[in-house]
């Protein structure tokens, strides 16, 4: 079983669309978690942390639920903009550092 | 200001050749990492130092050569690599080992 599951999608919705992203985790010792984005050919972006209380940042909703072991990303309103692929992000601590593991990504294709 | 630069963008080389890649932050973070990301696959991590010192080497070959030689910056030394090691290496920092972490643009590897 991989440490962290996510769909690979793709996922081609039109503009104005919410989709929602999710993601499950198996280490239970997972301390911190993360959604980033990521273009073609570029680097990952971080997109948002991701708490139990839940945060928001304009259209975008992230969700951690420690008990269930998932984290989700809601987009509301979806813009041509968004087209990316979307990574859920899984950290603990192991030997003083920390070891960001990433779910496979899932693809965002937002059309006209 | 989250900058991680890197250098070069990109490099070609022979199996027989020595390079190295650079990566600097100057934001103060205590933690770098090194990754390595092939096409439509997550970013996989390598190596973590935390103050300076290796904390975590996932088991890379000894063909890739990590080195922190400050808190500002990270090295990558390449000898003898194969053409399955083409990809792109990204470098990432962070202020602590659960803390969020910024990535540079990455170098794109190419081994002939």
């Amino acid at each position: 079983r991989k440490e962290v599951e996510q769909d690979p999608g793709p996922f081609n919705v039109p503009e104005g669309a919410t989709v929602a992203f999710n993601c499950t985790y198996s280490n239970s010792a997972s301390q911190s978690f993360f959604w980033y984005r990521q273009d073609c050919r570029k680097e990952p972006k971080l997109l948002m942390s991701v708490y139990s209380s839940g945060n928001e940042d304009g259209r975008f909703t992230a969700q951690l639920n420690r008990a269930s072991q998932y984290i989700s990303l809601l987009i509301r309103d979806s813009k041509l903009s968004d087209s990316a692929t979307y990574l859920c992000a899984v950290n603990m601590v192991h030997n003083q550092g920390g070891k960001l593991i990433f779910g496979q990504g899932t693809e965002l294709s937002v059309k006209p | 200001d989250t900058e991680v630069t890197q250098t070069p963008k990109h490099l070609v080389m022979g199996m027989t050749n020595k390079k190295s890649l650079k990566c600097e932050q100057h934001m103060g973070h205590r933690a770098m990492y090194w990754y390595k990301q092939k096409a439509k696959k997550p970013p996989e991590l390598m190596f973590v130092y935390s103050y300076e010192k290796l904390s975590i080497n996932e088991s890379v070959p000894s063909r890739f050569s990590p080195e922190c030689p400050n808190s500002s910056l990270l090295n990558l030394h390449l000898h003898a690599l194969q053409p399955e090691d083409s990809a792109l290496y990204l470098c990432a920092s962070s202020y602590g080992p659960i803390d969020t972490q910024y990535f540079g643009p990455g170098t794109r590897l190419t081994v002939l």
